[in-house]
């Protein structure tokens, strides 16, 4: 079945610590998105990436980075610049922004606390 | 600057009647599309229903309908007959269609958590 496939579901993260969250797609959707959620917050851009080798900011970029060398794969990295990464990250993927009225689609999400 | 509003944090409703969560959007785009997605405790998030801001009538999606006030700038999902599996949050968001708009982001209330009761 087609889908987002996203790893692990839960990470622990120590002190001073870069981790990366893995986030794989098999739609062959163009675009893909990185969430973070705050317990009973909504959800919080991190980075998208419209196509491949090509990513932005969203509204909290800080203390994060991504990388989008295949269609299919989009990893997020928390680093340690990151003072408060403990949250819930979701990944999303969608065909592209010239359809508009398609959803995004997510994956399960990766709880990461720290240690 | 776009925002999506949801002023209810939580929601009780029996089950089998039909429940409203309110959306209110602020955006400045004559283009724009507005989802729903329900998030069980389990954490994923499940699409439910879309409303185009040129749609010209409200979406429905079986049990899900919404009650699109263009004017007022409201995006209100209306479940019916609650089951106890309806029991989640539920988040409304906004994606702009036009110009430097048009990157397909979504913007997302802070949710609403529903609980059905039996």
């Amino acid at each position: 079945d087609g889908g987002i496939t996203q790893s692990p579901k839960y990470l622990f993260r120590k002190e001073g610590q870069n981790v990366t969250l893995s986030c794989e797609q098999n739609l062959n959707h163009d675009a893909m998105y990185w969430y973070r959620q705050d317990p009973g917050q909504g959800l919080r851009l991190i980075y998208y990436s419209q196509i491949v080798n090509d990513f932005q900011k969203g509204d909290i970029a800080e203390g994060y980075s991504v990388s989008r060398e295949k269609k299919e794969s989009f990893p997020l990295t928390v680093t340690s610049a990151q003072k408060n990464p403990t949250a819930f990250y979701l990944c999303a993927s969608s065909i592209g922004r010239s359809r508009g009225n398609q959803p995004q689609h997510f994956g399960d999400g990766t709880r990461l606390s720290i240690l | 600057a776009q925002k999506i509003t949801q002023t209810q944090p939580g929601m009780f409703v029996q089950e089998k009647e039909a429940v409203t969560l309110d959306c209110t959007y602020d955006t400045s785009d004559p283009s724009y599309g507005l989802f729903w997605y329900k998030q069980p405790s389990s954490g994923e998030m499940i699409f439910l229903i879309y409303q185009g801001s040129y749609d010209q009538q409200n979406a429905t999606e079986g049990r899900y309908s919404l009650n699109f006030q263009k004017a007022r700038k409201s995006a209100n999902l209306v479940i019916s007959a609650s089951q106890l599996g309806d029991s989640a949050m539920y988040f409304c968001a906004m994606r702009e269609h036009s110009g430097s708009g048009n990157t397909g982001k979504l913007i997302f209330g802070q949710g609403t958590t529903l609980q059905v009761k039996p």
